[in-house]
């Protein structure tokens, strides 16, 4: 079945940039996505791509996507405090049904 | 704002008591939302299809008489926790999809439910 993982913690100091990384089995996947989870709540959408895409920016969020091997990775630049929370790359074939990865708990230091 | 709304947020109930969880979609009709279950410090595990006027589509391993699913409206989905135990004690998240939506563009998730059975 398809398999989605990511490494599970990351810290960067605040002012850096953290890169989120991820891969995922399924070649067919056509919708990969980003989401962000403070604790206690539910899931914030980020961004998403298509996988005829291979790089997508939206501020200080930048997407790539390596279809060849299967490996999305989230950047994000000048992390701040608030950014620290859990980090989830999830894959899906046709937008409904999706597979999440484990999570990434991303800790930013002062 | 939010567009699909989870109620409520939070519960704490005796071990066999019966919880119903509510999702409503606020902005669009869905015919079908979605129930996961994250366990603490875990991912998010897809445990069903709610499909409105029929019944819902369970993952392996998920009990059906044990969460039922009710899609009686285009805009709401509930999941109610039969006789709860436990270790039944987790965070359920809904989501749903505007169907009117793109191929591709994501669904939208509820704020989550934090059940504990005590």
């Amino acid at each position: 079945g398809e398999d989605v993982e990511q490494s599970l913690f990351l810290s960067v100091r605040e002012g850096d940039s953290s890169v989120i990384n991820c891969t995922y089995t399924d070649s067919s996947s056509t919708y990969l996505y980003w989401y962000k989870q403070e604790p206690g709540a539910g899931l914030q959408l980020l961004t998403y791509i298509f996988s005829n895409m291979d790089m997508k920016q939206d501020q200080r969020l930048t997407v790539l996507l390596n279809k060849k091997d299967k490996h999305l990775s989230l950047r994000i630049a000048d992390t701040q405090t608030g950014d620290s929370a859990i980090y989830f790359c999830a894959e899906s074939l046709t937008g409904q049904n999706f597979v999440f990865g484990p999570g990434t708990r991303l800790s930013v230091l002062p | 704002g939010a567009v699909v709304s989870q109620h409520p947020s939070r519960v704490i109930c005796k071990s066999g008591t019966s919880v119903k969880i509510e999702c409503r979609s606020l902005d669009f009709q869905a015919t079908t939302m979605f129930w996961y279950r994250q366990f603490p410090k875990q991912s998010l595990m897809l445990m069903a299809t709610s499909n409105e006027g029929s019944k819902a589509t369970y993952e392996q391993g998920v009990e059906k008489d044990k969460f039922l699913i009710n899609h009686a409206s285009l805009t709401l989905s509930t999941l109610t926790v039969t006789s709860a135990h436990p270790e039944d004690s987790s965070f359920y998240i809904c989501s749903a999809r505007d169907p009117a939506a793109k191929p591709g563009q994501p669904q939208h998730f509820g704020d989550g439910t934090r059940l504990s059975i005590l």
